[in-house]
């Protein structure tokens, strides 16, 4: 399998749960990226990570806490979500943080908090 | 700060016909690059074609073409023989060459391609 693979597709999760949304990379790259797409809102960058180092933090709540155990798989976990936090996440990587050549994304978490 | 401007929210086309995208942007810096993304009902943003400021000439890529007016710091995609497949959302962004390394999205342009 090649390309940029977020899992699960679709998540509907109370306020008070605790879930995690999955990414993985087959391309071999080694900066990956967590974004959240709202209704008529530019993408919003929410965290950086290169060579599994978090590299950016960009002022999003303590309920979404990332993890990049390897260069291949970047995690996002989600408790105590609002609301307001329901839209699409997306993932995406490239081959170096610094590199000018465009993202690989995956496909997306549509997120429902309810 | 750089901004990325996309004043269309939704584009009509017939089906063999050609549309043109807006861009524009905002910033100082002089070295930089442009792309335009297209997010198709599956969800997963596709890179259509890439920019580099400091080259002059458009760049293009099959029936996907931009006209790149750097002093009017405008973007342009403009799709030639349009398929039924480039309906879709299309995202215009911005990377720079200095300080950060982010991309700059606009809010997107929703084509619909009519038969």
């Amino acid at each position: 399998e090649t390309g940029v693979t977020q899992t699960p597709r679709h998540l509907v999760m109370g306020m008070t749960n605790k879930k995690s949304l999955k990414c993985e990379q087959h391309l071999g790259h080694n900066a990956m990226y967590w974004y959240k797409q709202s209704a008529k809102k530019p993408l919003e960058l929410m965290f950086v990570y290169n060579f599994k180092e978090q590299t950016e933090n960009n002022s999003v709540p303590s309920r979404f806490s990332p993890e990049c155990p390897n260069s291949s798989h970047l995690f996002l976990h989600l408790h105590t979500l609002q609301p307001e936090d329901s839209a699409l996440y997306l993932c995406a990587s490239s081959q170096g943080r610094d590199e000018n050549y465009g993202y690989t994304f995956g496909s997306g978490t549509r997120l429902t908090v309810v | 700060a750089q901004t990325v401007t996309q004043s269309q929210p939704e584009m009509s086309v017939q089906e063999a016909e050609t549309v043109t995208l807006s861009c524009t942007y905002d910033t100082s810096e002089s070295d930089y690059y442009l792309f335009w993304y297209k997010q198709p009902p599956s969800r997963q943003m596709i890179l259509v074609i890439r920019q580099e400021a400091y080259k002059q000439q458009n760049a293009t890529e099959n029936r996907f073409s931009v006209n790149f007016q750097k002093a009017a710091k405008s973007f342009s995609l403009k799709i030639s023989d349009s398929q039924l497949g480039d309906a879709a959302m299309y995202f215009c962004a911005y990377r720079g060459t200095s300080g950060t390394y982010k991309y700059i999205f606009g809010t997107g342009t929703r084509l619909k391609v009519l038969a």
